[in-house]
């Protein structure tokens, strides 16, 4: 079975840093072509794609975010670290982590996010 | 950055009602589109991969189409727990833009 759960601080400061971390299970990012993606969804909106991170450490960033966004990753750990720096009230959302499969020719190369973590609600406000 | 449209926004339906909900992106995708589904506090769960892949364990009621721009989710007979909202999402380039939502309502 395959779980990822997010954890991290629930109220955060303006301009303070924002550290999520993703702790999965069931699967490994040694793993070739496997990745880990983060989505965010701020009240009542839609869903917003963070980044993505694979198993070989390509990357790949939000350009609206990139210059505030940082994706790592520890094997030994099986987590995922996303880190935002500068947050603002706007950034108020509920934070995912997913699993990006390893890709499978049949489907032509296409990637998804499955399964999803439970999500985390992050509130910026001083 | 592709630009996803779903439409409508949300739509009323019936228990045994057909339902259409169409995702058009901005420049030509392939196949590589994805279906979700979210229930109110709930994460998205995947419903439909690379346009029209059913995921394991999504009941056959839905149903997935299309390729380059123009998308299709089809659910043939609406369930009470299919009252949900659902998202496109392409993966063929940075970022991998979502549609901005279609809620399916009781009618």
């Amino acid at each position: 079975q395959i779980t990822l759960k997010e954890s991290g601080p629930t109220l955060v400061k303006p301009t303070q840093t924002l550290t999520l971390t993703c702790t999965f299970s069931g699967f490994s990012l040694n793993t070739s072509g496997v990745g880990v993606g983060w989505i965010r969804q701020p009240p009542g909106k839609a869903l917003e794609w963070l980044g993505i991170i694979y198993s070989n450490d390509d990357k790949r960033y939000s350009p609206s975010l990139q210059r505030r966004l940082t994706i790592t990753k520890d094997i030994s750990k099986n987590q995922v670290v996303l880190t935002i720096t500068n947050m603002d009230p706007v950034d108020t959302a509920t934070y995912y982590c997913a699993r990006i499969p390893v890709a499978a020719p049949i489907y032509g190369g296409a990637r998804w996010f499955d399964p999803w973590g439970q999500g985390t609600l992050v509130t910026v406000s001083s | 950055d592709i630009q996803m449209t779903q439409s409508p926004s949300s739509l009323s339906a019936s228990v045994g009602d057909r339902v259409t909900i169409t995702c058009r992106a901005s420049q030509s995708i392939r196949n590589y589109l994805n279906w979700y589904q979210q229930k109110p506090g709930k994460a998205p769960e995947l419903l439909i991969h690379a346009a029209s892949s059913l995921q394991s364990g999504v009941p056959s009621s839905f149903r997935g189409s299309g390729s380059g721009t123009d998308f299709t989710l089809t659910i043939s007979s609406l369930q009470p727990a299919d009252f949900a909202t659902y998202y496109c999402q392409q993966t063929y380039s940075p970022p991998w833009t979502f549609g901005q939502g279609t809620k399916v309502e009781i009618k």
